[in-house]
């Protein structure tokens, strides 16, 4: 993997669902793994910052995964709500100082 | 604690014309990124400062986009000639760098709409 992916690019869920989405990185020269929440119109906002193979980190309701010998993270939400709409980014700290972002997953939250 | 600041929010303008976008960071960040996310796609990375430098500026697309950083602190990002192509929202972010190569987490503005008409 050369990019920086991410899955699904949409999501629309129903308030208390549960959901998570996927970042996948390269696997090689790996650094750290960032997740990001950006509302429209605001700073995107730092949720995670992952180094460790098998890293497991939570923020409330939210919490990530990582796997860097398979160059994969997961971002799980438990119980959505309608505050949690937003874009989640990932993104890939290489040893040369530069964020390689995902393209991003769109949560959609409704009431 | 004021954060990453970015000036205009919006900006639209004429192919062709010249615009300036400005990035005040973090007091006391060292370094200084911009980045541009156009429709649909993740922000890319254009240019990094290091204090006054530009350590990285790998990303800038051609030569009609250019970075100042002169004290070293705030920075312009200056667009000539502008093109449809530029509309995107570019984003600043500043970090704290810290010794021996340990990149610290990046704050990042909250962008400067670009629209070329």
């Amino acid at each position: 993997i050369l990019n920086v992916e991410q899955s699904p690019q949409s999501l629309h869920v129903q308030e208390g669902d549960s959901t998570n989405f996927t970042c996948s990185f390269p696997s090689s020269n790996f650094y750290a793994l960032h997740w990001y929440r950006w509302e429209t119109a605001k700073s995107p906002e730092a949720l995670f910052v992952m180094t460790l193979n098998g890293d497991e980190k939570k923020k409330g309701r939210i919490s990530a995964t990582l796997n860097t010998k398979e160059g994969y993270s997961y971002l799980y939400i438990k119980g959505s709500q309608p505050e949690d709409s937003a874009t989640y980014l990932c993104a890939s700290y290489n040893q040369g100082g530069k964020l390689i972002f995902g393209q991003g997953t769109e949560l959609s939250v409704k009431p | 604690g004021a954060g990453v600041s970015q000036t205009p929010s919006n900006k639209v303008t004429e192919k062709g014309k010249y615009v300036e976008l400005r990035c005040d960071p973090i007091s006391g960040h060292t370094a200084l990124y911009w980045y541009r996310q156009s429709l649909g796609q993740g922000p890319e990375f254009l240019i990094y400062f290091q204090g006054t430098g530009a350590a990285d500026d790998s990303g800038l697309p051609n030569d009609r986009f250019f970075a100042v950083r002169p004290e070293g602190s705030v920075s312009t990002l200056k667009i000539q000639r502008t093109e449809r192509g530029d509309s995107a929202v570019y984003l600043c972010a500043s970090s704290s760098h810290g010794v021996s190569g340990v990149w610290n987490e990046q704050f990042f503005g909250p962008g400067t709409r670009l629209t070329v008409l």
